[in-house]
């Protein structure tokens, strides 16, 4: 069965402190990796697409990258308003699904 | 550019009771999605449609229906509500295959 699993759960970090999020995928044919940001209230929010194996992308702070197994989304000295949950997806191109991992909560102290 | 937008935004429903939520995009999208959020369980996909006039079942399809009789219009029904069905409920639509989704800000539902 196809699957997106996300770690850790919940991330707390002091501002100006580096970290990952990670996402393992097991999703055969898969048309697109996914991150995006959603705050409490809101719905996700689009970050980045990523299709190959080796791939990235960066956004001020947040570099996404991509292997055959899993995606990173690396947060360099991070500010309080990163403070989000970050999803991670996967496209599927047998049915055009898009399955998504459970997120994790990400809190950065001042 | 309103981009996604769900209507109504709130609402409370009584066991039995039915209800349709409405979703509505302007950006000329052929993909679009109906999922479903709760704690714990993250976005799980009810279902979605490929273009007008089509619908396929998703993870979580049970209780609902839907229809896209119009392109930038997406419907999920609730023909007799349940408390299991309390959650909150996201739309999105994509160009196609390979492009990235965009979300509505959701619709939480209650049913008591």
């Amino acid at each position: 069965e196809d699957q997106v699993t996300q770690s850790p759960e919940a991330l707390r970090l002091q501002e100006g402190e580096s970290s990952s999020l990670n996402c393992s995928y097991t999703v055969s044919g898969l048309r697109g990796l996914f991150w995006y940001r959603q705050d409490p209230g809101k719905g996700p929010e689009f970050l980045f697409t990523l299709y190959s194996a080796g791939e990235e992308k960066e956004k001020e702070r947040l570099k996404a990258t991509l292997t055959k197994k899993e995606s990173f989304l690396h947060i360099t000295a991070p500010k309080p308003e990163d403070s989000a949950t970050y999803l991670c997806a996967a496209g599927r191109n047998r049915d055009d699904k898009i399955i998504f991992g459970k997120g994790t909560r990400l809190h950065i102290l001042p | 550019n309103a981009g996604v937008t769900q209507t109504p935004k709130f609402r409370v429903l009584k066991t039995g009771q039915s209800m349709t939520l409405l979703c509505a995009q302007d950006m000329n999208h052929e993909y679009m999605y109906w999922y479903r959020q709760d704690p714990g369980m993250g976005l799980r996909l009810i279902h979605y449609s490929v273009g007008e006039g089509t619908t396929a079942k998703g993870e979580v399809p049970d209780g609902y229906n839907v229809s896209r009789l119009k392109k930038q219009n997406f419907l999920l029904g609730l023909e007799s509500a349940a408390p299991s069905q309390t959650s909150v409920y996201f739309c999105a639509s994509r160009t196609g295959q390979n492009t990235e989704a965009f979300f509505g800000q959701g619709t939480r539902l209650t049913v008591v």
